[in-house]
């Protein structure tokens, strides 16, 4: 079966470096996804990853490993906006996305 | 830019009952989706459309029926509603192609069934 899997919940430290990680099982890969989302809103669009290797944009980062089934999300010097739930996304070999259960950050002062 | 627009933001229904969740996006996108999110649980694709006037079903699309009569519309209904359907549902949409990247939510619907 797919799968996709992250931790259900961290806390850190404002100021602070975290990294969320995520490993996945699928029919196929053609793309790795990180959308954040806030309590109560929609998921808004984080990074995409299709080749190995480090993309950063700003604050985040995001790796990945296909051969390794592996990601992460790096997310540096941390702000309470940051609170939210990060979600991991695998794209499939039928264009379809598998979803991870999310991963609740906690920024601390 | 509207995006993706989800009605009605907010929904009670008493079991058994039928209603109909309008999604529609002003981005030419051919891809759209429908998701419900319960806690603890990922995004779960109920259906979703590669073009106008097709639809496929997805990894739960028991109890719901969609339409895609227009590029920019898609409709998903719920005929007899059951406690099981709450949920809060989200519509996404997307360019067509291998590597397009980002999926576009809706605000999402809020759906409580009595």
């Amino acid at each position: 079966g797919q799968n996709i899997d992250q931790p259900t919940e961290m806390t850190a430290t404002e100021g602070a470096i975290v990294q969320i990680n995520c490993t996945y099982q699928t029919s196929g890969f053609n793309g790795l996804f990180w959308y954040q989302q806030h309590a109560g809103e929609a998921p808004t669009f984080l990074s995409y990853n299709v080749l190995d290797g480090l993309e950063e944009k700003g604050r985040f980062s995001s790796f990945l490993s296909r051969s390794k089934g592996y990601s992460y999300l790096l997310l540096k010097e941390l702000q309470m906006k940051d609170s939210a739930s990060y979600l991991c996304a695998v794209e499939d070999s039928n264009y379809q996305l598998i979803w991870g259960a999310g991963t609740k950050l906690i920024i601390k002062p | 830019n509207a995006g993706v627009t989800q009605t009605p933001k907010f929904r009670v229904l008493k079991t058994g009952q039928s209603m109909t969740l309008l999604c529609a996006q002003d981005m030419n996108h051919e891809y759209m989706y429908w998701y419900r999110q319960d806690p603890g649980m990922g995004l779960r694709l109920i259906h979703y459309s590669v073009g106008e006037g097709t639809t496929a079903k997805g990894e739960v699309p028991d109890g719901y029926n969609v339409s895609r009569l227009k590029k920019q519309n898609f409709l998903l209904g719920l005929e007899s509603a059951a406690p099981s359907q709450t949920s809060v549902y989200f519509c996404a949409s997307r360019t067509s192609g291998l590597h397009t990247g980002e999926l576009f939510f809706g605000e999402g619907s809020r759906l409580t069934v009595l």
